[in-house]
């Protein structure tokens, strides 16, 4: 199983609410990861998560929280989002350490801030 | 500063012919991984070849190779025989290591190519 799998694929929420993306894997892979893209622009990386342990996070606003439950599971909730928070968002998942290791990537969750 | 350039924002190719997609890097790491992805309008990241530095041969992987110089820092990416399915944005991604010991990838801004019939 080479899958990664996200929901949900579409959102629409307010500025005010509250909501989590998720994301799952199956395949045994320790680093795990979220990327905002806008578009026609290339992922911006926001958290790298490595043996459940949140290893980076690029000066993502605290607007967005990442949590990492166990190895297969990736949540991102959002609290208080702007409308230029409007994006995709990818997540992905690869072997960790040295080697020549791919990302897999979810189908991403289209995200509308109104 | 920019670690991986793409400088062809779109391409255009005439379906069966072929087509390089340029891709440079910038690292003074000795160990590094390159990656080449394709994103369809629908969104999702497809991989679809890699290149390590330190592999004395160029990557194939089907009708996607990869031409890997690596004195010059570019890993460009050669489609042959194109297909109407390969039109979608194609980004060139580098492996590195960041501040936390942990790897993290980079990716160019992309370039779009359309197939044409």
């Amino acid at each position: 199983d080479t899958e990664v799998t996200q929901t949900p694929k579409h959102l629409v929420m307010g500025m005010t609410n509250k909501k989590s993306l998720k994301c799952e894997q199956h395949m045994g892979h320790r680093a795990m990861y979220w990327y905002k893209q806008k578009a026609k622009k290339p992922p911006e990386l926001m958290f790298v998560y490595s043996y459940e342990k949140l290893s980076i996070n690029e000066s993502v606003p605290s607007r967005f929280s990442p949590e990492c439950p166990n190895s297969s599971l990736l949540n991102l909730h959002l609290h208080a989002l702007q409308p230029e928070d409007s994006a995709l968002y990818l997540c992905a998942s690869s072997q960790s350490g040295v080697g020549s290791y791919e990302q897999y990537f979810g189908p991403g969750t289209r995200l509308t801030v109104t | 500063a920019q670690k991986i350039t793409q400088t062809q924002p779109g391409m255009f190719v005439q379906e069966k012919e072929a087509v390089t997609l340029d891709c440079t890097y910038d690292t003074s790491d000795p160990s590094y991984g390159l990656f080449w992805y394709k994103q369809p309008s629908s969104g999702e990241m497809i991989f679809l070849i890699y290149q390590g530095s330190y592999d004395q041969q160029n990557a194939t992987e089907g009708r996607y190779s990869l031409n890997f110089q690596k004195a010059r820092k570019s890993a460009n990416l050669v489609i042959s025989a194109s297909q109407l399915g390969d039109s979608a944005m194609y980004f060139c991604a580098m492996r590195e290591m960041g501040t936390s010991g942990t790897y993290k990838y980079i990716f160019g801004t992309g370039t779009r190519l359309k197939v044409l019939a």
